[in-house]
């Protein structure tokens, strides 16, 4: 149980497009979620809280504009980075929250490159 | 501010023999603190985790970590180190008043030789 997604697993995209990353809790619902950036050899770092039905919390240094999410249900939250560009590189890592519990389940990871 | 520190890079073990991986953190009130395990572009998988209670907390895989207080600390141990315990380790701290937001540390490259 408790087992969440990420899709896609990698994307390569060219410098100015859009890409959109989907988060899942597949088997529990999350009101929580958030978005992690790893950089390589790095440890994670925290882009952002996704609340359902609510705006994203985003932390201090993170472009709100350029970092879209959306938490449409409790299953589901979607990063959207927009414009993208060669320093957005990077695997990005969701994690959702079993409501009621102190744990963390964490995504799989999605590699974004961008050309 | 509130800080989690991992003070190794990388920690070597023969197979075999007992590992500990070093956290020490920083925060206001009392910690929540959690050991995650990553391997190559793989997410976090969730080890122990210490809320209240027993300082010796026992996890996933034989892994466990005492928690003290006195010295701020939360070492992961297990006493015989498997070759497929390679891999990153994360130290993490939940904040005050939102247990759900986590600090991690910078990670620790477990290498377990042969």
């Amino acid at each position: 149980g408790a087992v969440v997604s990420q899709h896609p697993s990698r994307v390569i995209c060219k410098s100015g497009t859009s890409v959109k990353i989907e988060c899942r809790s597949l088997d529990f619902q999350a009101t929580t979620m958030f978005w992690y950036r790893q950089f390589p050899k790095k440890s994670l770092m925290l882009m952002a809280t996704s609340n359902e039905g609510s705006k994203a919390t985003y932390e201090q240094g993170v472009e709100k504009d350029k970092f879209l999410i959306n938490h449409a249900s409790l299953t589901l939250s979607t990063l959207t980075v927009t414009s993208a560009h060669p320093e957005d590189s990077s695997f990005y890592i969701c994690s959702a929250v079993l409501t009621g519990s102190h744990e963390q389940y964490f995504g799989p990871g999605t590699r974004l490159t961008v050309t | 501010a509130q800080s989690v520190a991992q003070p190794e890079d990388q920690v070597n073990v023969a197979e075999g023999n007992p590992l500990t991986v070093k956290c020490t953190y920083s925060v206001s009130g009392n910690p929540y603190l959690f050991w995650y395990v990553q391997y190559p572009n793989r997410g976090l998988q969730f080890l122990l985790k210490y809320i209240t209670g027993d300082n010796l907390v026992k996890g996933s895989y034989g892994f466990e970590a005492e928690f003290n207080k006195s010295q701020t600390s939360f070492h992961l141990k297990k006493p015989s180190a498997l070759v497929s315990d390679s891999a990153l380790y994360f130290c993490a701290v939940a904040l005050s008043g939102g247990y759900n937001k986590l600090i991690f540390g910078a990670g620790t490259r477990l290498a377990v030789h042969p």
